[in-house]
């Protein structure tokens, strides 16, 4: 029952480089997101994936591009790490195509941009 | 445009008190509404939803559309409530999910 799996869990960067988030549900979903975590503002919406071969912005695309893989897959790449990329980042998927239900969550992926 | 406003950033109250969270809404169609809790190192996960009109864990919540609110409320709560609790809404027919700024819960022995 892994549900949602992020990797990696920690990573420290240094401003400039480069990464990517891996994220992958096995519960058959069709919609992935990727939101963010900041204090004092809760979860801001980076991207999100409706269906397979769909991604769409959410509140704050700027500095990050997305990859739906496959229908198990999306992945969050940051191409020139800023400081104010330092966050939480959290994957989450959900069943259906119409986001009306209850999103499903990973542990979160702690990144630190010096 | 969808907000979500969550007015308190820590509440803390007495066991066996009751609580009361706040979350207003601003969307201009007809939205679903969530509350979503963090528990200390765990997953964030869904609370209960608007549509479902349930109590889980002996909180419930009711959508008043006309002062665009849905406060998260339980009569009497216990230590093992404490934890970061978030308010989302999502656009009807949509694919997006706003989550307010969330609220820490303290409840004190």
């Amino acid at each position: 029952n892994a549900g949602v799996t992020q990797t990696p869990k920690f990573q420290v960067l240094k401003t400039g480089q480069s990464m990517t988030l891996q994220c992958a549900q096995d519960m058959n979903h069709n919609s992935m997101y990727w939101y963010r975590q900041d204090p004092g503002m809760g979860l801001r919406l980076i991207y999100y994936s409706a269906s397979e071969g769909t991604t769409d912005k959410g509140e704050v695309p700027n500095g990050y591009n997305v990859s739906r893989l496959n229908k198990r897959e999306f992945s969050l790449r940051l191409e020139s790490a800023a400081p104010s990329q330092t966050s939480v980042y959290f994957c989450a998927s959900s069943p259906g195509l119409m986001n009306t239900g209850e999103l499903f969550f990973g542990e979160g992926s702690r990144l630190t941009v010096l | 445009a969808q907000r979500v406003t969550q007015p308190e950033k820590l509440l803390s109250v007495f066991k066996g008190a009751p609580v009361e969270l706040k979350c207003n809404y601003s969307y201009s169609g007809s939205p679903e509404l969530f509350w979503y809790v963090q528990y200390s190192r765990q997953r964030l996960q869904l609370l209960l939803r608007h549509i479902s009109r349930e109590s889980i864990k002996g909180f419930t919540a009711d959508l008043n559309k006309g002062e665009t609110s849905f406060h998260l409320k339980k009569p009497f709560a216990q230590e093992e409530d404490s934890a970061m609790y978030y308010c989302a809404l999502t656009n009807t027919g949509g694919f997006k999910t706003i989550f307010g700024a969330g609220t820490r819960l303290f409840v004190k022995a």
